[in-house]
């Protein structure tokens, strides 16, 4: 059980165009999500906290007009990176926290490589 | 901000050999979680920690929660070559935010 899944696994834009990323809780419903961001060789940094039903609560220097952040079910939330650059390449992961398992964990989803050109 | 400092940066061990890693922090934690990535992977969860001074263990894996809080450590034993891949520690800032600090993470090569 706690399986995230991450909807692409990879994409490839066109610099200026927008992109969103699907994050889903398969087996469990989430209250919170977070969003990550990891540069190659480098360690995951939080983005922002996604709470269903409310505005995403974003990191200090992290764009929240750039990363639009959407949590509209237990079960969902989408990150959408608006005209995107080159800069924004990376690798962009989601992690659920479960609301009826009576613990702290966090599940991780598998990722989404995103490449601007 | 609050920031972990994890080491080794990297380490390059022969199979069977035993594996340590620690992070540290100036900051306390509520909560220390253990995962591992392998490339172009989330990570995975391997250990959580709740308690100062906890000791847990998960198979080959054995995790401390330093009594201060403010430290962790990550042992893995008799290592084989699927145990290669980055292993991160994380904080947890508090339990209802939920929000984590990541290390800077290990990268760990088992020579067969």
């Amino acid at each position: 059980g706690a399986v995230v899944s991450q909807h692409p696994s990879r994409v490839i834009c066109k610099s200026g165009t927008s992109v969103k990323i699907e994050c889903r809780s398969l087996d469990f419903q989430a209250t919170t999500m977070f969003w990550y961001r990891q540069f190659p060789k480098q360690s995951l940094m939080l983005m922002a906290t996604s709470n269903e039903g409310s505005k995403a609560t974003y990191e200090q220097g992290v764009e929240k007009d750039k990363f639009l952040i959407n949590h509209a079910s237990l079960t969902l939330s989408t990150l959408t990176v608006t005209s995107a650059h080159p800069e924004d390449s990376s690798f962009y992961i989601c992690s659920a926290r479960a609301i009826d398992r009576g613990s702290y964990e966090q599940y991780f989803g598998p990722g989404t490589r995103l490449t601007v050109t | 901000g609050q920031q972990l400092n994890q080491s080794p940066q990297s380490m390059f061990i022969q199979e069977g050999e035993d594996v340590s890693m620690n992070c540290t922090s100036s900051s306390i934690f509520n909560t220390w979680l253990w995962y591992k990535q392998d490339p172009g992977e989330g990570p995975v969860l391997l250990i959580a920690l709740y308690k100062a001074g906890e000791l847990t263990s998960n198979g080959r894996l054995t995790a401390q929660f330093g009594i201060t809080r403010k430290d962790s450590f990550l042992n893995i034993s008799a290592s084989i070559p699927s145990d290669v891949g980055i292993y991160f520690c994380a904080g947890q800032l508090g339990r209802n935010t939920g929000k984590l600090i990541f290390g800077q993470g290990t990268t760990l090569q088992v020579k067969p």
